[in-house]
């Protein structure tokens, strides 16, 4: 596609719930990232994924969150057992390739534990 | 911890005023620097590249002294739809460390 596509939009859980969320990264870039944003705060990495390397789990806050990329694609980001500090826009960008810092994001997923 | 430190203003500035954005980056082994513009509740897009030698992008100057660890942006003859949140970005091995982002509001 033109853009990153990250659905849904807005996402609205109850506590303890797990959601899924996902990105569709830009036809033909090998790196995609995850990151978050939390209100008032600065882009969280989470987790970088490099053709078919294995991915940089790194960011992953804790093991209620993992990621996969299927087909060296699209990429779904789920998170177990939501808390309400897990309530955050979560943001997915991709780049050409490794080390290429012209990132492109989605416009992200907002959201919401209650 | 590498952290990218700016401070979060709000700078409030009129139409047509010079205004100035600095940062500071922790990991030395940083190699490449950005500025990235979000406006309210969007996405984060590239705004310009910094280069030591400093450069320039119509209004925008971006300058970067690896010696002190420090960059800049300096916005020329602000206009009102240069509000919004500048976000000062340093390189990691594999991916970009983002500041928490300085807020502009130009007001007529």
């Amino acid at each position: 596609g033109a853009g990153v596509s990250q659905s849904p939009s807005n996402k609205v859980t109850e506590k303890g719930k797990d959601v899924e969320l996902r990105c569709d990264p830009i036809s033909g870039h090998t790196a995609l990232y995850w990151y978050r944003q939390s209100l008032g705060q600065g882009l969280e990495f989470l987790i970088y994924f490099q053709g078919n390397s294995a991915p940089d789990k790194s960011g992953l806050p804790s093991d209620r969150f993992s990621a996969e990329r299927t087909g060296g694609s699209v990429s779904t980001l789920t998170i177990q057992r939501t808390q309400q500090e897990d309530s955050a826009v979560y943001l997915c960008a991709s780049s050409l390739e490794w080390q290429d810092y012209g990132y492109t994001f989605g416009s992200g997923t907002r959201l919401t534990v209650v | 911890r590498k952290e990218v430190e700016q401070d979060p203003g709000p700078f409030n500035v009129p139409e047509g005023a010079t205004v100035a954005f600095n940062c500071t980056y922790s990991n030395s082994a940083s190699q490449s620097f950005f500025w990235y513009r979000q406006d309210c509740r969007k996405e984060p897009k590239l705004l310009m590249s910094v280069y030591s030698s400093g450069n320039e992008d119509g209004r925008f100057t971006a300058q970067l002294n690896r010696a002190s660890q420090y960059i800049s942006l300096l916005i020329r003859d602000s206009k009102l739809s240069d509000s919004a949140t500048y976000l000062c970005v340093a390189s990691g091995y594999s991916t970009l460390t983002f500041g928490k982002g300085t807020m502009l509001l130009v007001s007529p």
